[in-house]
């Protein structure tokens, strides 16, 4: 079964301190993993991929296949990265057109 | 470029009508999937639309069926409402219909069922 797993709805963080938001999936091939963002009053935006590998506002997220997870994390957290954060994953495969299969989402909540 | 653009941004029906939601995408885009989004859930994927055609179907009903212009504008129609439909709908559009494509989503359009 395609399925993504967030454990934690909720992330409540101080400003500055570490960060990391867990994501664990179940695909039966070769998986695209992405990190989507909706901040408060916007609509979901992209936020990273793996595939990519770049670090987008501090954020990096390292695919480990063996324990199929995607965590995000970043070392200082700042207050304007409160939002809520969807991990997603898209199958590689000729019968899949990019369908993106999200988890449930985890709010972080970075405190002054 | 206003982006994805969706319409109507609210709307309240009753049960066992049927609703109309409508999507354009992103300048340039040519496909066009639709989600639905539970409260406090992640979005699910309906289906999607490229060239005109339905691409790929999650595991929706029948009763949720859409359509794509010329223009890639796309339709998501829902007949026979029930109250577990109500929900925020996201269209998100992508150039290509290919796999890992970036998807930039619409504002959404929620849909409330009484």
């Amino acid at each position: 079964a395609q399925r993504v797993t967030q454990p934690e709805k909720l992330l409540s963080v101080f400003k500055g301190a570490p960060v990391e938001l867990k994501c664990n999936y179940s695909y039966s091939g070769s998986p695209e993993l992405f990190w989507y963002v909706q901040y408060s009053r916007q609509r979901l935006q992209l936020l990273l991929r793996h595939i990519s590998r770049e670090s987008i506002k501090g954020f990096t997220a390292d695919l480990n296949k063996g324990e199929t997870s995607f965590h995000l994390k970043k070392p200082f957290a700042q207050e304007e990265d409160s939002a809520m954060y969807y991990c997603a994953l898209s199958g590689r495969s000729s019968s899949n057109t990019g369908k993106l299969i999200f988890g449930q989402g985890t709010t972080l909540q970075v405190k002054p | 470029d206003a982006g994805v653009t969706q319409s109507p941004t609210h709307l309240i029906k009753t049960r066992g009508q049927q609703v109309t939601l409508r999507c354009s995408p992103k300048s340039g885009h040519d496909t066009v999937s639709w989600y639905q989004q539970a409260l406090g859930q992640g979005p699910q994927f309906i289906f999607q639309y490229y060239e005109e055609e339905e691409r790929q179907r999650g595991n929706f009903p029948d009763r949720f069926s859409g359509h794509q212009f010329p223009n890639y504008s796309s339709e998501l129609n829902v007949n026979a409402l029930l109250l577990g439909d109500s929900a925020l709908y996201l269209c998100a559009s992508s150039l290509g219909a290919s796999k890992g494509d970036e998807q930039f989503f619409g504002p959404g359009t929620r849909l409330t069922v009484l």
